[in-house]
């Protein structure tokens, strides 16, 4: 069954680095989206995007974000200068379509600890 | 906004014991609803959805059933095994483009043998 890949799944960083999550969403999809789960709290969305843009963002996305789909196959988040309170889990996802009866299929996640 | 409340967690049950996880949502329009699993150490695995009201999704032994009247979710298996035990997220989607899944805060279930 075809699936969304995240490298890395761990990733150690110092506060202030930049950090680049990458994720090779499904190859059919058109929607693609990057939420984060702090430990034991909820999963959060992050960002949407489609056709190349944004589609859409939370108040969390700030400008210290970006994501890029440099290719025609990989979807990056960075984060320009990372601090404590961005250690969590990052999840990559893809939907075929953005209709709400898509269902929006997970990657494994990408841990990231800052210190 | 648009919200998911799930009922608090932790649940600890028997195994074959009866399991019901309570979700409530607030949206407007119509939402489709789903329930995601999260095993320990993985990532978000889609477990059922439905897309409109009294749709009942199912697998692996779970039910929910889409209920517009209560505006509610809930999550509901048999007889439930010790490999159940997970965190379960439900999680609407809106029929807008590129609609994003809210999430409710997830309910940790730990079966015991």
């Amino acid at each position: 069954e075809p699936e969304v890949t995240q490298t890395p799944s761990h990733q150690v960083t110092q506060m202030g680095q930049e950090v680049i999550l990458r994720c090779v969403p499904i190859s059919n999809h058109l929607y693609f989206y990057w939420y984060r789960q702090i430990l034991g709290q909820k999963v959060e969305f992050l960002v949407s995007f489609y056709n190349n843009e944004i589609s859409e963002k939370s108040e969390i996305f700030d400008d210290q974000f970006s994501v890029e789909r440099p290719d025609g196959s990989n979807f990056t988040l960075k984060i320009r200068s990372t601090k404590l309170e961005d250690s969590a889990m990052y999840f990559c996802a893809s939907s075929e379509a953005g209709g709400s009866g898509n269902t929006i299929y997970f990657g494994e996640g990408s841990w990231l600890t800052v210190v | 906004g648009d919200s998911v409340t799930q009922m608090e967690g932790p649940v600890t049950l028997s195994e074959e014991a009866f399991l019901t996880i309570n979700c409530t949502y607030t949206a407007t329009g119509y939402p489709s609803l789903f329930w995601y699993v999260q095993y320990p150490g993985e990532g978000l695995q889609l477990l059922l959805k439905a897309t409109k009201a009294d749709d009942k999704g199912s697998n692996k032994g779970f039910e929910a059933t889409y209920r517009k009247e209560t505006t509610s979710f809930h999550l509901e298996k048999g007889s439930v095994q010790v490999s159940d035990s997970a965190v379960y997220f439900c999680a609407l989607r809106k029929n807008n483009q590129g609609g994003k899944l809210i999430f409710g805060q997830g309910t940790e279930l730990s079966v015991k043998p």
